[in-house]
């Protein structure tokens, strides 16, 4: 059973659209991070939600934590080639950096010129 | 944000040899690391907690005499495939969280691992 039910899987825009992925779980969550993966790279950082219903802005990305901490969206506005990537989002169950994170199986996005 | 060194990058190597992949934290102290492992279009799989001074934790499923965690310094892990097949070849990434609530984690720019 997936912790962490990410959706879609798969992504193929055109450049300008909107787009949100969502990420789902049952479990409450200390923390959800979202992560950027480029080819043969490790994941990049994009965000740490840690307060249910908190959102966060970057740039054209807007994040959002749900209420009880179960659930967390990635909007993207005006989508551009550059997007394009695979997007993870991770879970910590607990605080204090001694446990690893649980991912979703992650959004494969393409952005179409 | 904090900056964590994976390395070889690459590697190619004959079935029956052993590998070993590094992970340093550049700027901060991890006393805990954690190896990943991710097939081909899919997401990353803990494979193992690496606690420094003492024995790693692995994953259901995760063959510890297969894969060697060493975590000797506080700025040092390494991962060990012995004896590897070409089942092993795989993207290997590690992590680190910089410790404290609500740290995120930083993570290697993974090693390709191709066994032949």
């Amino acid at each position: 059973t997936q912790l962490l039910e990410q959706s879609p899987q798969f992504l193929s825009i055109q450049e300008g659209e909107n787009l949100t992925v969502y990420c789902n779980s049952s479990s409450v969550f200390s923390s959800l991070q979202w992560y950027r993966q480029e080819p043969g790279e490790g994941p990049v950082l994009l965000v740490t939600v840690v307060t249910g219903g908190e959102v966060k802005k970057l740039k054209r990305l807007t994040f959002q934590f749900g209420d009880a901490r179960k659930d967390s969206s990635l909007h993207i506005t005006a989508a551009q080639p550059g997007d394009t990537g695979l997007y993870l989002c991770a879970g910590a169950m607990s605080g204090g950096g001694a446990d690893g994170l649980t991912f979703g199986k992650g959004t494969h996005l393409i952005i179409q010129p | 944000g904090a900056v964590v060194s994976q390395h070889p990058s690459w590697v190619i190597c004959k079935s029956g040899t052993s590998v070993k992949i590094e992970c340093r934290s550049l700027d901060f102290q991890a006393t805990t690391m954690f190896w990943y492992r991710q097939f081909p279009k899919q997401s990353l799989m803990l494979m193992a907690t690496s606690n420094e001074g003492s024995k790693a934790t692995y994953e259901q499923g995760v063959e510890k005499d297969k894969f060697l965690i060493n975590h000797a310094s506080l700025t040092l892990s390494t991962l060990t495939v012995t004896s590897a097949h070409p089942e092993d070849s795989s993207f290997y990434i590690c992590s680190a969280r910089t410790g404290g609530w609500h740290t995120e984690a930083f993570f290697g720019q993974g090693t390709r691992l191709t066994v032949v």
